[in-house]
Parts: structure tokens; C-alpha cells; sequence
């Protein structure tokens, strides 16, 4: 069973609200990831975190999606204005660091999001 | 740019067959190589990973040998079983990336009884 805690694990939005989800990583894990992952299975990485200072993300991320990872509380994902093309599997996956940047990452189960 | 591509769509077997999923990848420097597994309703599970060429990675019956001439990573099985329905993933890490992974397309495993 994933160490990583994904919740909600659905969520139904409208058009134009906000979308909010959490990730809880894996103990002893300080590099954090988010995917989103659409219907026909295709993985888009969105961005990651090294403790709570952001490594690289999109530019998907950088205008409608904002994200974090507070010490001592759980990493979010919040799509600000949410659209139809939004509805996906939204994946948050933790890892150690390796220096070589090869991580094996460790996914949740993820946050279903539907955007009617 | 970097990318995997592996065996398209759905591979449908029956149960004590052989399994292949085609991998191969393109990607500057030298890569470590993944293979996960996602179940319905679950995240991807890591199965295994390999570093290093002729390095093989295995795991519950399941194996692939990372082949730098070839640029190659198959998946392979020697008797797969019902349990074993899932979507089979790929996917590559790039030294010095920030330790995101880039993921091939998947390839959907049913196995009749």
C-alpha cells in the first residue's frame, strides 16, 4: 500500500471555482512531485518541491495552478479557475534526493478531479 | 527531447503466457530507467529500475534488462497470471532534471483465465 496520502480522492468542481487538493509524502521523503494524468493515460509533470522550496514547474503552473509545501503540514495543489480541460487524475508522488537526479518516485493514489 | 515509447494500446494474453512490452528511449546522457504498474482506481506502482547498461531489474516474476546499445528496457514475463491486468508504464530519469520522471504512454496488460 502507498505511503503517500492523496485526499480528497474525488472532487467535483463547476466551471470557473476553485480546486483544492492534498498530498501528504512519504516519511523521510523531502522532494515532492505533482503529475496530472488525463484520460488517455499521459503523464504531464506540473512541478516539484525540495522541502518547501520549488524546483521546477511549468508554465501550465505558473498562471491558473498554484502550489506548496508548508513545513510541518501537507502539500496542496489549487487550480484557482477551474476548466473542463482540468478534469483529470491529479498524482502527487515523493522521493529522496539523489544528486544524480534518478529518483524513484513514490505515488498516491490520487485526487480525481471533474470539472462539469 | 527525451522520451519513451513503448508497446501502443493493449496486449491481451491468456493466463501462463509469455509477456513482452516493448520499451525503448531517447534521451541525452545516461538515464536510469523505470518500470511501474497501475492498477484501476490506484497510483503507479514502482515495480523496478535499473542504472547502469546490461543491469537488470525484477521484481514479483517481472524483469527488464537496461540495454544501452539498443537503447531498450523490455518488460518481460515468463507466465503471467489474471492478477496481473493492469496498465504497465515505462518511464526515464534524466541526470541533473530536478528527479522528474518522463513516462511512456502505458500499455494496457489483460490476461484471460
Amino acid at each position: 500500500n502507498s505511503k503517500v496520502i492523496q485526499t480528497p480522492r474525488y472532487l467535483v468542481k463547476g466551471q470557473g471555482q476553485k480546486a483544492k487538493m492534498r498530498c501528504i509524502p512519504e516519511k523521510g521523503h523531502p522532494v515532492v512531485f505533482w503529475y496530472q494524468q488525463n484520460k488517455n493515460n499521459e503523464f504531464k509533470f506540473l512541478i516539484n518541491f525540495q522541502n518547501q522550496e520549488v524546483l521546477q514547474q511549468i508554465d501550465m503552473t505558473e498562471k491558473r495552478f498554484s502550489a506548496e509545501c508548508p513545513s510541518n503540514s501537507p502539500c496542496s495543489l489549487e487550480i484557482q479557475s477551474s476548466e473542463a480541460g482540468d478534469s483529470a487524475l491529479y498524482l502527487c508522488a515523493s522521493s529522496y534526493r539523489d544528486w544524480g537526479g534518478q529518483n524513484t518516485l513514490y505515488f498516491g493514489a490520487g485526487t480525481r478531479l471533474s470539472v462539469l | 527531447g527525451d522520451s519513451v515509447t513503448q508497446t501502443e494500446g493493449q496486449v491481451a494474453l491468456s493466463e501462463e503466457d509469455f509477456l513482452t512490452i516493448h520499451c525503448n528511449y531517447s534521451a541525452s546522457g545516461y538515464p536510469a530507467l523505470f518500470w511501474y504498474v497501475q492498477y484501476p482506481g490506484e497510483g503507479p506502482q514502482f515495480l523496478f529500475r535499473a542504472s547502469r547498461d546490461k543491469e537488470k531489474g525484477s521484481s514479483r516474476g517481472f524483469e527488464a534488462t537496461y540495454d544501452k546499445g539498443t537503447t531498450s528496457f523490455h518488460l518481460r514475463k515468463a507466465s503471467v497470471q489474471e492478477s496481473d491486468s493492469a496498465v504497465y508504464y515505462c518511464a526515464l530519469g534524466i541526470t541533473g532534471n530536478t528527479g522528474k520522471l518522463i513516462f511512456g504512454l502505458g500499455t494496457t496488460l489483460q490476461v484471460q483465465p
